[in-house]
């Protein structure tokens, strides 16, 4: 079993819509929590963080953290074209040296 | 400009030809780190740096090595390539241990195929 899943997708949605991007873990350690924003042909980019358990909001995206079920989860709402991309979520224990990453969602917002 | 750059950004080569991917980074960061990125099996770390002489092995160390004479400087050596070392490789850095408010800045990727 791997120590993070994500469903590679693609998932398919329309300008507007609400996504729901989500990762599950089996590291109860881990306590620092990030999704990074892949475009094609190009590295990751940090677009969110949380520490611990709980929401964090950024504009149009939020993040979600619930510790007790090891689930963690990204929302986008009113999406748009240019949000298609590879979403990777990424987390990290306390006094570790590395992270952790998923293996990316695809995400396609269609106009 | 902040950034992380990586040379070659395609190669294509054969097996057994030694060969060496350059990454340097202008932010003064201490942690340095190697990712191949696969289908299926996202981002794995080869090697990670948390400081100038100072490496570590990540989830995949096999057939790679790493120096860190220089903190801006951080290459990563395919002594005899294979085959199954085709893949997209990037190089990232960040001002510590990544994690939280400590992003991680990765380059733009290496595609590297291997005959």
């Amino acid at each position: 079993q791997k120590e993070v899943e994500q469903d590679p997708g693609p998932l398919s949605v329309p300008e507007g819509a609400i996504v729901s991007l989500n990762c599950t873990y089996s590291n109860s350690a881990f306590q620092y929590f990030m999704w990074y924003r892949q475009y094609s042909r190009k590295g990751p980019e940090l677009l969110m963080y949380t520490y611990s358990s709980g929401n964090k909001e950024d504009g149009r995206f939020t993040a979600q953290v619930d510790k007790s079920s090891k689930y963690i989860s990204l929302f986008i709402r009113d999406s748009q074209p240019s949000d298609s991309a590879t979403y990777l979520c990424a987390m990290r224990g306390t006094g570790f040296q590395k992270l952790v990453f998923g293996t990316g969602t695809r995400l396609l917002v269609s106009p | 400009e902040a950034q992380v750059t990586q040379n070659p950004r395609y190669l294509i080569t054969v097996t057994g030809k030694k060969l060496t991917v350059t990454c340097s980074q202008n932010m003064n960061h201490e942690y340095m780190s190697w990712y191949r990125q696969d289908p299926g099996l996202g981002l794995r770390q080869i090697y990670y740096s948390m400081n100038v002489e100072v490496t570590d092995k990540g989830d995949v160390p096999e057939g790679y090595k790493v120096s860190r004479k220089e903190k801006r400087n951080f290459p990563l050596i395919l002594e005899s390539p294979s085959p199954n070392q085709t893949s997209l490789y990037f190089c990232a850095s960040s001002l510590s241990n990544p994690g939280g408010n400590q992003p991680q800045h990765f380059g733009d990727g290496t595609r590297l195929s291997i005959l």
